[in-house]
């Protein structure tokens, strides 16, 4: 059974960078039938998703949040990473790590979701 | 970008009954929308892909259909564990995720 872990502080300061860790389990990185994603929640509000990518580094970003994420992935730990630059108030949320189903560069939807983790932006 | 809309925002029903939520996306996506049901505290969970496939270990009440810009999702007698919210999710390109329809208890 496939399982995703999101880790990471809890706590970032404004203008900072936010960077979170998703640890996959029972099953590869590497998988070509496989993309990687992250998507957000604001506290009561709806979904957002940031971006996603699959093991040969080819990533696919919102366009609204492009300017400032960057995904990576090291398929030797089974892990990949979001980074968020220059956060504000409005960058907190909950945060969710995602797997998805993939046919060559056709991303499909997400299968598996981490519990997720919140991540506060406050001085 | 291609934007989605639920409706209602908020549904009151008793269980047994059958409920449905509609999604529409801006443009035409063809068949390329997921329902997630998501529950207090919880991560979303696939229950419809590809606009009318039931994902694995789904319960049979739960039914997706629709094409192009118009999808609906329907629980067909609602049962307890059925009170949640549900997320429309377009994957034709990029994705963009519905604001969402809570369903409480009436």
């Amino acid at each position: 059974q496939l399982q995703l872990q999101e880790s990471g502080p809890g706590l970032v300061k404004p203008s900072e960078t936010l960077s979170l860790t998703c640890t996959v389990s029972g099953g590869s990185i590497s998988s070509s039938s496989y993309y990687w994603g992250w998507i957000r929640q604001p506290p009561g509000k709806g979904l957002e998703w940031i971006g996603s990518m699959y093991y040969s580094g080819t990533t696919y970003y919102n366009p609204s949040l492009k300017s400032r994420v960057t995904i990576s992935i090291d398929t030797s730990k089974n892990q990949f990473s979001l980074n968020l630059s220059s956060v504000t108030a409005a960058d907190t949320a909950v945060y969710y790590c995602a797997k998805g189903i993939r046919f060559g560069k056709l991303l499909y939807h997400f299968d598996y979701w981490g519990q997720g983790t919140l991540v506060t932006v406050s001085s | 970008d291609i934007q989605m809309t639920q409706s209602p925002s908020t549904l009151s029903a008793s269980v047994g009954d059958r409920v449905t939520i509609t999604c529409r996306a801006s443009q035409s996506i063809s068949s390329w929308l997921a329902w997630y049901q998501q529950k207090p505290g919880k991560a979303p969970k696939l229950l419809i892909y590809k606009a009318s496939s039931l994902e694995s270990g789904v319960p049979s009440r739960f039914s997706g259909s629709g094409s192009g810009t118009e999808f609906t999702l329907t629980i067909s007698s609602l049962q307890p564990d059925d009170f949640a919210t549900y997320y429309c999710q377009q994957y034709n390109s990029y994705f963009t995720f519905g604001p969402g329809t809570k369903v409480d208890i009436k």
